[in-house]
């Protein structure tokens, strides 16, 4: 059990790039969650996964963020035409079958857009 | 809509110096309360789940309990290694995504 793991850990870009993040979740977790931290606030949820289903996306995720996990096993968080509101720690998690409530999180992708 | 309020802010302890931090809660019928631990620049460590009413967790100097309104968590004779910020989050029925509070900044000065 090698933990979750995501790519890159800090991301600095300019405003209106477009940017992608990597999770590569515990091996054989079904669950995969996405999560968005800025400074002094919990974790927001954003979408999961079960397998490479996506069952849920909050309202947070506007059109310029898009999730994907083609075959079930890691997943990329793309946001496009990025904005200084967009800068946070992007968080992943992951949980295992039969144990779905149970989420072990990833170190996150520090994002900052100048 | 569920909600999540941590108490204090922030709590500065003396190495030693017993205390609790608060997690209230309300959600449309509890599935599970979640306790992390999260260091500066890192993701949250899971740390405890409560599932009903007067269930009691431990963990080292950690003790998790658990009412129908709130969650308290104990930290007995702290060491400066328990600084972080501890995060409470609740899922309702249903596998809905977990919902965090602000979390507690715990500082234990030696």
């Amino acid at each position: 059990d090698t933990g979750v793991s995501q790519n890159p850990r800090h991301k600095i870009t300019k405003r209106g790039q477009n940017v992608t993040f990597r999770c590569d979740p515990i091996s054989e977790h079904n669950r995969l969650y996405w999560y968005r931290q800025t400074l002094g606030q919990g974790p927001e949820f954003l979408t999961y996964f079960q397998n490479e289903a996506q069952l849920e996306k909050s309202r947070l995720l506007s059109d310029r963020f898009s999730a994907e996990r083609p075959k079930g096993s890691f997943s990329t968080l793309e946001i496009q035409r990025t904005e200084q509101g967009d800068s946070a720690m992007y968080l992943c998690a992951s949980s295992p079958p039969h144990r779905t409530d149970t989420q072990y999180f990833g170190p996150g992708t520090r994002l900052t857009v100048l | 809509e569920d909600q999540v309020t941590q108490s204090p802010e922030a709590l500065r302890l003396q190495e030693g110096e017993s205390s609790s931090l608060n997690c209230s809660y309300t959600v449309s019928g509890l599935r599970g309360l979640f306790w992390y631990r999260q260091d500066p620049g890192k993701g949250p460590e899971f740390l405890f789940t409560l599932y009903s009413a007067g269930e009691e967790k431990e963990k080292e100097r950690l003790k998790a309990t658990l009412t129908k309104k709130e969650s308290f968590l104990h930290i007995t004779a702290p060491k400066p290694e328990d600084s972080a910020t501890y995060l409470c989050a609740v899922q309702a029925r249903g596998n809905t995504p977990l919902v965090f509070g602000k979390g507690t900044r715990l500082s234990v000065i030696a």
